[in-house]
C-alpha cells in the first residue's frame, strides 16, 4: 500500500534557525505532493504543491520544497523561521493514475519555535 | 472566500448512540471527503465521495458510513459510536482535478464519545 513518512515528529527550533522537514513516499508512480500547515487552533491550510515542471517548488510564507523522483522525497524547507511558524506540518501525495485523487497523508511534524 | 462548514465545533455523545457530522461545502465540488485526525497518526481518510449518491470507502470505514443526497453536502454517521472513535474528524472537499489544486479543508469536529 502506498505510504508516506515523515521521519521527524517533533522539531524544536529557535527563530532565526533553518527548517527542513524530511518526507518520503512508496508509490512507484507519478505522483502530486502537498505539504500541509495546521496551525493552533485552525484548519489545514495548502503551503505549496508539486504536480510537473520545476522541482523545486515555493509556497506561502517563505516555504519551499524539492522533489527528489530518485529519493522519493518531497523535503519541506525554509531558511529563517519565525515564531509563528509553530504549527503542525503534514506531506501529502495523490498518485496520478487518473482513477482517482485520494490525498494521503504522511503522519505529520509539530514545528515547535522558540522566541 | 471559498469554504467547508462543518456543522458541529464539538460535539460529546455517548457509547452506543447513533452520530451524524455534517459537512458543506460552497464551492460546486465534485469530490468530497472524511478523514479523522489522531496524534502520531496524521490523517486518515474514512469515506470519500466523488458525485451525489456515490460513495467509497477509504482506508478506515469500519464503523462509519456516509450519505451524499445533495452536491454540497456530505455527512459521516457512526452507526453505533464507540470510545475509540474519538477523534477529531475533518471534512474536505475538491474538484474534479483534486490531484492539481488539492483539497480545501473544514475547521474540524472535536468528538468526544463516552
Amino acid at each position: 500500500a502506498q505510504s508516506v513518512s515523515q521521519h521527524n515528529h517533533h522539531v524544536i527550533l529557535s527563530e532565526a534557525a533553518s527548517l527542513e522537514l524530511g518526507c518520503n513516499y512508496s508509490y512507484g508512480g507519478t505522483v502530486n505532493l502537498f505539504w500541509y500547515v495546521q496551525y493552533p487552533g485552525q484548519h489545514l491550510q495548502l503551503l505549496l504543491k508539486y504536480f510537473s515542471g520545476d522541482p523545486l517548488v515555493k509556497g506561502i510564507k517563505g516555504f519551499e520544497a524539492e522533489f527528489i523522483k530518485s529519493k522519493f522525497s518531497f523535503n519541506l524547507r525554509k531558511p529563517s523561521v519565525q515564531w509563528s511558524d509553530t504549527a503542525e506540518y503534514f506531506c501529502a501525495v495523490i498518485p496520478f493514475t487518473g482513477g482517482g485523487n485520494k490525498l494521503t497523508f504522511g503522519t505529520g511534524t509539530q514545528l515547535k519555535v522558540e522566541l | 472566500d471559498v469554504k467547508v462548514t462543518q456543522s458541529s465545533r464539538y460535539l460529546v455523545k455517548r457509547t452506543g448512540e447513533k452520530v451524524f457530522l455534517e459537512c458543506v461545502q460552497d464551492m460546486d465540488h465534485e469530490n468530497m471527503f472524511w478523514y479523522r485526525q489522531d496524534p502520531g497518526l496524521g490523517l486518515r481518510l474514512i469515506y470519500f465521495s466523488y458525485d451525489v449518491k456515490m460513495k467509497e470507502k477509504g482506508d478506515i470505514p469500519e464503523g462509519y458510513s456516509v450519505s451524499r443526497e445533495k452536491k454540497e453536502r456530505f455527512s459521516l454517521i457512526l452507526e453505533s459510536a464507540s470510545t475509540n472513535q474519538t477523534s477529531m474528524y475533518l471534512c474536505a472537499s475538491s474538484t474534479r482535478q483534486g490531484e492539481r489544486y488539492g483539497y480545501t479543508f473544514g475547521s474540524g469536529t472535536r468528538l468526544t464519545v463516552v
